[in-house]
């Protein structure tokens, strides 16, 4: 089992719909947990992070963490076709990062 | 925010020949910074653990004298990738940790086209 893992993807949605993107953990030590957004071609860039269960909302994102279930959620409402990109979910025990492999979202317009 | 940026954005190269890649933290010191590396539509490789001072730690299957990393100062790590061969074409990025330590800050990334 592979300690950090994303649906696969890809998604595509239209322009103004509601993702939820879903993260699963297998170590429930693992204490920041982390999104970042990575356009094609660039480096990522974090998006949001929370360390307690719990919603943690940002704009149109909320990251939601539920630890008892091990598994991390972000939600994007009211995509945008700038929205379009890899979003990947991270996780952090003692400065130790995980990556799972991304999630591949296209909105369309 | 911490930033950080890395040099050159692309790169091509003959086979046989080296290739450095700086890595910088612009506005934070960075004791410890992270080299990835990134095949089409994969996710992140961590290849190295690059430490100030000290000799980087490598992962498991990567070659350290093919892929030299110095960290010698708080603010820039390089890569060179040494004798560069097409299977070594890759997208390269650097990371740091920004000033609340848990969280990574990633640079621009490095595009190596190796001909």
């Amino acid at each position: 089992q592979k300690e950090v893992e994303q649906d696969p993807g890809p998604l595509s949605v239209p322009e103004g719909a509601i993702v939820s993107l879903n993260c699963t953990y297998s170590n429930s030590a693992f204490q920041y947990f982390m999104w970042y957004r990575q356009y094609s071609r660039k480096g990522p860039e974090l998006l949001m992070y929370t360390y307690s269960s719990g919603n943690k909302e940002d704009g149109r994102f909320t990251a939601q963490l539920n630890k008892a279930s091990q598994y991390v959620s972000l939600l994007i409402r009211d995509s945008q076709p700038s929205d379009s990109a890899t979003y990947l979910c991270a996780v952090n025990l003692n400065n130790d990062m995980r990556f799972g492999a991304g999630t591949r979202l296209t909105v369309k317009p | 925010g911490a930033v950080v940026s890395q040099h050159p954005s692309r790169v091509i190269c003959k086979s046989g020949t080296s290739v450095k890649i700086e890595c910088r933290s612009l506005d934070f010191q960075a004791t410890t910074m992270f080299w990835y590396r990134q095949f089409p539509k994969q996710s992140l490789m961590l290849m190295a653990t690059s430490n100030e001072g000290s000799k980087a730690t490598y992962e498991q299957g990567v070659e350290k004298d093919k892929f030299l990393i110095n960290h010698a100062s708080l603010t820039l790590s390089t890569l060179t990738v040494t004798s560069a061969h097409p299977e070594d074409s890759s997208f390269y990025i650097c990371s740091a940790r920004g000033n609340s330590g848990s969280v990574l800050v990633f640079g621009p990334g490095t595009r190596l086209t190796v001909l």
